[in-house]
């Protein structure tokens, strides 16, 4: 089965700062990659689909890149909001894996 | 507008079978492209993929779980029903079921339950 592993575990920035999380799979899986964000207490949100698609209503300073065993998540400037735990997810194996999650907090 | 909503109940004993039902609304589960997973998250853990059923009655299971757990669609109701027979302590968690975006060319989850939190204990 394909596993996931995302790095940092967990990172702190400051608003307006550059992020980035990445993502790896233990074999390729194309572009068969979802991003999410969860906030606590609440049920999680599509931010990316197909590795780089940015879902509707998702602000611009969210891009996903990557394609094969690699991927990456990037803020282009944190801001307050952008708080809480995010997921990667591949969708090409028999099981639709989570990553453990990353997560960010606002400094 | 999609929404879907998860029920069921809150606390079941060891051994038991849960069943959760999702009703939801904003499409049918009749229509090409269309799916309705499963998912859980147990308490300060990770999410955990469960199962999917798609608008033809296909289903996918976590290859993990999948002796455990059954998907089912009753397109009339606009429900899907999960069970997760022998259950134990380990899953307690918070279940989510959420729309397969109908458009997709891989299972992406656009749309998600609150989601309702199962707790397993004697």
């Amino acid at each position: 089965d394909i596993q996931m592993t995302q790095s940092p575990s967990s990172l702190s920035a400051s608003v307006g700062a550059r992020v980035t999380i990445t993502c790896r799979a233990t074999q390729g899986i194309n572009s068969y990659l979802n991003w999410y964000q969860q906030k606590p207490g609440k049920a999680p949100k599509l931010l990316i689909y197909t590795a780089s698609n940015l879902q509707s209503g998702v602000p611009s300073r969210f891009s996903g890149s990557g394609s094969g065993t690699d991927f990456i998540l990037t803020i282009s400037s944190l801001q307050p909001e952008d708080f809480g735990t995010y997921y990667c997810q591949q969708t090409y194996g028999l099981s639709r894996t989570f990553g453990q999650g990353t997560r960010v907090e606002i400094k | 507008q999609i929404t879907l909503k998860e029920s069921g109940p809150t606390l079941v004993k060891p051994t038991q079978t849960l069943t959760l039902t999702c009703t939801f609304s904003g499409f049918s589960l009749i229509t090409d492209g269309e799916g309705v997973a499963w998912i859980r998250q147990p308490p300060g853990k990770a999410l955990e993929w469960l199962a999917i059923v798609y608008w033809d009655d296909d289903k996918r299971y976590s290859p993990s779980l999948q002796s455990r757990l059954t998907i089912t669609k009753d397109t009339s109701k606009n429900q899907v029903v999960l069970t997760v027979t022998t259950m134990d302590p380990v899953d307690t968690a918070t279940y989510y079921c959420a729309h397969r975006g109908r458009w997709q060319a891989h299972d992406v989850f656009d749309v998600w339950g609150q989601g309702t939190m199962v707790i397993v204990s004697s």
